[in-house]
C-alpha cells in the first residue's frame, strides 16, 4: 500500500534550537518528494522538491534530506523561530502514467519563546 | 503578481446540495490542482487540470468533477452533498516546466465548506 507516515505527530521547541522531522514512504515508483509548511487558516507553501538523484536540498533554515534507497526523508529546521510554528507536510509524488499525490498526515510544529 | 484566489472563502450547504467552487491561478500558470483538506484525513489529491483537460486524478467518487477554461480558470463541483465532505478546499497553480506535478506549486487560501 501507498503510504507516507510522518513523526512526530507534534512537537513542542525553544525558539532558536534546531530540530528534525521525519518522512518515511513506501510508495512506488516515486518521482519526487515535496515539504509542505501550512501555518494555521493558510493553505500549504512549497518548502522543497527532491527527486530521485537530489539527496539535500535547502531553503534558507530549511534543509531536506533525501534517502531513496531507504525511502526516507527529513526535513531539518536550523535556529528555529516563532514564525516556524505551523504544521509541516511530507507528500511524495507517484507516477504511474497518471501522477498521483501521497500525503503524509503533518508534524505539527510549535516553538516556544 | 497576484497569488492563487478562491472564491468563496466559506460556504454553508445542506446535505444533498450542489456545489461550485471556483480558482483563479497564478497569470501564466496553466497546472490547476484541487485537494481536499480535513482534520481526519489530511490532505488528499483531487484531480489536476491543464490546458482545459483532466491530467491526472485522485481517489476520489464521481460527484467530485471539475473542468478549466480558456483562461486557466478552474472550478470545482460536488453533485450531491454528504456530511462528510465538510472540509477545507485547496487550489493551487503550477507555472509551465516540467511535465505533470514536477513544479513547484502555489496555494490560494482554500474555501472552507460546511455541510449540515
Amino acid at each position: 500500500k501507498n503510504q507516507v507516515e510522518q513523526s512526530p505527530q507534534s512537537l513542542i521547541i525553544l525558539e532558536g534550537k534546531n530540530c528534525t522531522l521525519q518522512c518515511n514512504y513506501t510508495v512506488s515508483p516515486f518521482s519526487n518528494l515535496r515539504w509542505y509548511k501550512q501555518d494555521t487558516g493558510r493553505g500549504p507553501v512549497s518548502l522543497t522538491i527532491m527527486t530521485f538523484s537530489e539527496n539535500t536540498k535547502s531553503n534558507g533554515r530549511y534543509t531536506a534530506t533525501l534517502d531513496a534507497d531507504t525511502k526516507q526523508s527529513s526535513l531539518h529546521i536550523t535556529a528555529s523561530q516563532l514564525s516556524d510554528s505551523a504544521s509541516y507536510i511530507c507528500v511524495v509524488v507517484m507516477n504511474t502514467g497518471f501522477q498521483k499525490l501521497v500525503f503524509g498526515t503533518g508534524t505539527r510544529l510549535l516553538v516556544s519563546p | 503578481k497576484a497569488g492563487v484566489t478562491q472564491t468563496p472563502r466559506y460556504l454553508i450547504k445542506t446535505r444533498g446540495q450542489q456545489v461550485t467552487l471556483s480558482c483563479s491561478p497564478i497569470s501564466g500558470h496553466r497546472s490547476v490542482s484541487w485537494y481536499q483538506q480535513t482534520p481526519g484525513q489530511g490532505l488528499q489529491f483531487l484531480f489536476e487540470y491543464f490546458s482545459e483537460t483532466q491530467r491526472n486524478k485522485g481517489n476520489f467518487p464521481g460527484q467530485f468533477s471539475g473542468r478549466q477554461f480558456s483562461n486557466s480558470r478552474s472550478e470545482m463541483n460536488v453533485s450531491t452533498l454528504e456530511l462528510g465532505d465538510s472540509a477545507l478546499y485547496l487550489c493551487a497553480s503550477s507555472p509551465p516546466g516540467l511535465a505533470g506535478l514536477q513544479e513547484t506549486q502555489y496555494f490560494g487560501p482554500g474555501t472552507r465548506l460546511l455541510v449540515l
